[in-house]
């Protein structure tokens, strides 16, 4: 059965501080790979897609990397408004699609 | 600006069956494009953020293999909506139920427009 796992589940850190989140598929994936940020209340809003492709109006500060089964999402500077739960989604194959249980980034 | 917006019912009978609505608007003719898929993703606090199926213009349909014995999406073309019914409901099925737009083209399956998404709470 395929799987999308993340880590950490949570992490807490200082505005400015790089974070670091990271996603593995079960199976390879090749580049297709998208990261959501999600607010309390609130619908995903898409982040990056292709695992490194900013989407339109995304702040710089956010990047992705990674192909295979191993992706990344980087806030080089976190800001307070960055603060939200952030999911990774396979973007390989359809049928299924697949997020993975989403890591909770908070500001110290 | 295309939006994206869930109807019907927050309340639900175990063992009854759901109802939701999408209707889409502003969409510029993205509803009737090869290049969207319309699906259904909801999310409870166990489970995250779960697929439940997409549907195109076209009325292909695709449903996660997990719900796929009690779920029915369909598409009304006439009035911009696509519609998802869930059958047997139990307090498993509480949820956010969220419609969003989802793109077609290979390698990139991912959702670009979410309506606000509706609570549903399965209770007698």
């Amino acid at each position: 059965d395929f799987q999308m796992t993340q880590s950490p589940s949570s992490v807490s850190a200082s505005v400015g501080d790089r974070v670091t989140i990271t996603c593995r598929a079960s199976q390879p994936i090749s580049t297709y790979l998208v990261w959501y940020q999600q607010k309390p209340g609130k619908a995903p809003n898409l982040l990056i897609y292709t695992a490194s492709t900013l989407y339109s109006g995304v702040p710089s500060r956010f990047s992705g990397s990674g192909s295979g089964t191993d992706f990344t999402l980087t806030i080089s500077s976190l800001q307070p408004e960055d603060s939200a739960t952030y999911y990774c989604q396979q973007a390989n194959t359809f049928p299924p699609l697949k997020f993975g249980g989403g890591t909770k980034v908070e500001i110290k | 600006q295309l939006q994206v917006q869930e109807s019907g019912p927050r309340l639900v009978k175990p063992s009854e069956t759901l109802s939701l609505i999408c209707t889409v608007s502003g969409d510029g003719g993205s509803f009737s494009s090869n290049n969207y898929y319309w699906g259904w993703i909801r999310q409870s606090p166990g489970r995250g953020l779960e697929w439940i199926g997409s549907i195109n213009y076209g009325g292909n349909i695709y449903y996660d293999p997990s719900l796929k014995s009690r779920v029915t999406i369909s598409v009304d073309r006439p009035k911009n909506q696509f519609s998802l019914k869930v059958n047997s409901m139990t307090a498993a099925d509480t949820a956010v139920y969220f419609c969003a737009r989802q793109s077609a083209v290979i390698g990139h399956y991912y959702f670009d427009y979410w309506g606000q998404g509706t609570l549903v709470t399965v209770s007698s």
